[in-house]
């Protein structure tokens, strides 16, 4: 079973703050990492879509990176707006489970005026 | 263009009923996913499409589940003898593959078993 595991499952930050949060994956077997976020009352919105060890993607003040090897992604937010809380989803496929997307539980971001 | 359509968006059913919940995919999405989200919970793996097809679908908690697709596109979740437990939000997205393709979502559907 492919367990995706977020860290932490909760922040609050000040307005202007940068933050970061944590997905682990199983490296073994590892295919594709995707990151969502998910507004309330809304639908989940991919962000990014990775594959490669070392891999950086960037939307704005949003950035990803990627370690294969040991199994972990980072999402960082700069100069955190009050329009980004949202919950930010982690989701892996592993090369042997082709096509099953396993998400992680999330974490929620909530950014203070 | 058009994006992933769930329909009912709500439904509320007594105990032991069967329901039946359908998306509408993307055209020319070829994969296509069901999740749900009971509440206090993260997005669970229900099933996945490639094609027609479901390669994988350990993710069903029951034999009282069931899904299935037709032409490559629209796809029915099937709830036979509903449970308190399966009250859930449950969310479909398709996307152009599986493996390296971003997943789009529809708005779900709020199922609630009385």
């Amino acid at each position: 079973i492919l367990n995706v595991e977020q860290s932490p499952q909760s922040l609050h930050v000040q307005e202007g703050d940068s933050t970061n949060f944590t997905c682990s994956f199983p490296s073994s077997n590892f295919y594709a990492l995707h990151w969502y976020r998910w507004e309330t009352a809304k639908s989940p919105e991919a962000l990014f879509v990775m594959t490669l060890n070392g891999d950086e993607k960037k939307k704005g003040r949003i950035s990803a990176t990627l370690n294969t090897k040991e199994g972990y992604s980072y999402l960082y937010i700069k100069g955190s707006q009050p329009e980004d809380s949202a919950t930010y989803l982690c989701a892996s496929i592993g090369s042997s489970n082709t096509g099953k997307l396993i998400f992680g539980q999330g974490t929620t971001l909530q950014v203070k005026p | 263009g058009a994006g992933v359509s769930q329909s009912p968006s709500n439904k509320v059913t007594e105990k032991g009923k069967d329901v039946e919940l359908r998306c509408d995919p993307i055209s020319g999405h070829t994969a296509l996913y069901w999740y749900r989200q009971r509440l206090g919970q993260g997005l669970e793996f229900l099933i996945y499409f490639q094609g027609n097809s479901a390669p994988d679908k350990s993710g069903l908690p029951s034999d009282r589940f069931s899904a299935e697709r037709t032409g490559e596109s629209v796809s029915t979740l099937t709830i036979q003898r509903t449970q308190q437990e399966d009250s859930a939000v449950y969310l479909c997205a398709s996307s152009f593959g599986t493996n390296g393709s971003p997943l789009h979502f529809g708005n779900g559907t709020r199922l609630t078993v009385t």
